[in-house]
C-alpha cells in the first residue's frame, strides 16, 4: 500500500496567517491526491483535487502544489472558518490511503 | 443537489452481519464510480473500496483489509448504493460514509456501525 505521511499532525494559527500542510507520498502519485477539510460531527469536504484543482464553492485563499513526491495545502490569509482537521488521499493506487490528518486550530 | 443518505448502521455482536444502503440523488447515478469509506472515532478515514459506474462494467475493487468480508453492490433502478459487511468486529466500529466518485468527491453524512457484545 501507498503510504501518506501527513504533517503537522496538529497546529494553531493566528487569524490572516499563512499555512502549509503537506502530505509525502511512499511512491509515485503522479498528482493523484486530494484534500479533505472536516468539521466536528459532519462528513469530510472535498478542497483541492489532482493536486493543484480547486474544487467548486473553495475559496482561493486555498491552493495546492507539489514537489517532488511531497504535496501541500496552503492556506492564505487564515479565517475562522477555516479551522479543522484536513486529510490528503491518494487515489493513484488501490486501495487509496489517507493522510493521518491535520488539526487546525485558531491561535 | 447531490444528496446521499446512509441507513442500516446500528450495534451488532461480534461475528455478525449488517447491511448498509446509500440512496443517491440529485445526479445521474450510473455514470459514477462509487465509493465506501470508514472513520473510527477520533481517527483517520479509511478507504474500503469502489465500485464503479456503467461504462465500467459495475466492477469493484476493495481495501485487503476487508476484501471477503464486506461487499459493495448496487441497484441502478433504484439509486442505492450497498455494503454488506459479514463477520463484523469489534475494529470495525467506525461512522460509514458513502461518497459519490472514484476519489470521493461528495460524502453522505454518514451512518454508526458499532460491534460490541
Amino acid at each position: 500500500d501507498i503510504q501518506m505521511t501527513q504533517s503537522p499532525s496538529s497546529i494553531s494559527v493566528s487569524l490572516g496567517d499563512r499555512f502549509t500542510i503537506t502530505c509525502r507520498a511512499s511512491q509515485d502519485i503522479g498528482n493523484y491526491l486530494s484534500w479533505y477539510q472536516q468539521k466536528p460531527e459532519k462528513s469530510p469536504k472535498l478542497m483541492i483535487y489532482r493536486a493543484t484543482n480547486l474544487e467548486d464553492g473553495v475559496p482561493s485563499r486555498f491552493s495546492g502544489s507539489r514537489s517532488g513526491s511531497d504535496y501541500s495545502l496552503t492556506i492564505n490569509s487564515l479565517e475562522s472558518e477555516d479551522t479543522g482537521i484536513y486529510f490528503c488521499l491518494q487515489h493513484k493506487q488501490y486501495p487509496y490511503t489517507f493522510g493521518a490528518g491535520t488539526k487546525l486550530e485558531l491561535k | 443537489e447531490v444528496k446521499l443518505l446512509e441507513s442500516g448502521g446500528g450495534l451488532v455482536q461480534p461475528g455478525g452481519s449488517l447491511r448498509l444502503s446509500c440512496a443517491a440523488s440529485g445526479f445521474t447515478f450510473t455514470d459514477f464510480y462509487m465509493s465506501w469509506i470508514r472513520q473510527p472515532p477520533g481517527k483517520a478515514p479509511e478507504w474500503l473500496g469502489v465500485i464503479r459506474n456503467k461504462a465500467n462494467g459495475y466492477t469493484t475493487e476493495y481495501n485487503p483489509s476487508v476484501k471477503g468480508r464486506f461487499t459493495i453492490s448496487r441497484d441502478n433502478t433504484q439509486n442505492i448504493l450497498y455494503l454488506q459487511m459479514n463477520t463484523l468486529r469489534a475494529e470495525d466500529t467506525a461512522i460509514y460514509y458513502c461518497a459519490r466518485g472514484g476519489y470521493p468527491s461528495y460524502w453522505g453524512q454518514g451512518t454508526l456501525v458499532t460491534v460490541s457484545s
